[in-house]
């Protein structure tokens, strides 16, 4: 069973537009969320994180919204540069686990359109 | 080296035959992560060292799978009687501790044909 979803397989945004990324988690345990990017022929990069005692993290071009009630997060980038084309993963632990547990979403693929 | 390293990067080999696919963390971490990441999913924990020992290897799919890390720093993962369901991407990580940052190596593709 999947608990940490990601409904779109790929996206494509026109640069200097806002991406947006969603994942959904069904597990009400998991309180950390992570999304992490990644180019082809390389692993995974952390990018930015929230815990759920906050709604919001901001990170430059970078802000992470969680809704807990709708164990909803959603990842945006703005203004979307081409550099920011790659798959991109959610993933959700509980804090007081460490890394071997977190659990990914199966990835979007955002291209940015120049 | 800089980074976490993974070799070889492709790996091809026939049903049955036996694997060895090898990572250097980066010097210094102690906690070091296998997941596989199969086609269209997100990568999927296998097991993790803290140090020598594995300390949660609860991810292993079954017993033709070992992984071991003698001397707390490179880490070998064995696959034993390969099938052709376990072509993957094999992603190792290694990280300060286990609550610090994970940073990933580039993976091997592994292919059984």
């Amino acid at each position: 069973d999947q608990q940490v979803k990601q409904n779109s397989p790929s996206l494509s945004v026109q640069e200097g537009r806002i991406s947006i990324l969603n994942c959904d988690y069904t597990n009400s345990m998991f309180d950390y969320f992570l999304w992490y990017k990644k180019y082809p022929a390389e692993g995974p990069t952390f990018l930015i994180s929230i815990s759920s005692i906050k709604d919001k993290n901001e990170d430059g071009r970078f802000t992470v919204f969680l809704n807990k009630s709708a164990k909803h997060l959603s990842l945006h980038i703005v203004p979307s540069q081409p550099g920011d084309s790659a798959v991109y993963f959610c993933a959700a632990k509980k804090s007081n686990f460490g890394n071997e547990k977190l659990t990914f979403g199966t990835g979007t693929r955002l291209t940015i359109i120049p | 080296g800089a980074g976490v390293s993974q070799t070889p990067s492709n790996k091809v080999t026939e049903k049955g035959k036996y694997v060895e696919l090898r990572c250097d963390p980066i010097s210094g971490h102690t906690a070091l992560y296998w997941y596989r990441q199969s086609l269209g999913q997100g990568p999927e924990f296998l097991i993790y060292f803290q140090g020598t020992g594995a300390a949660d290897d609860s991810g292993l799919p079954n017993d033709r799978f070992f992984a071991v890390r003698p001397e707390g720093s490179v880490s070998t993962l064995k696959i034993q009687r390969t099938e052709r369901g376990d072509s993957a991407v094999y992603l190792c990580a290694s990280s300060v501790d286990l609550n610090t940052e994970a940073f990933f190596g580039q993976g091997t593709r592994l292919t059984v044909v």
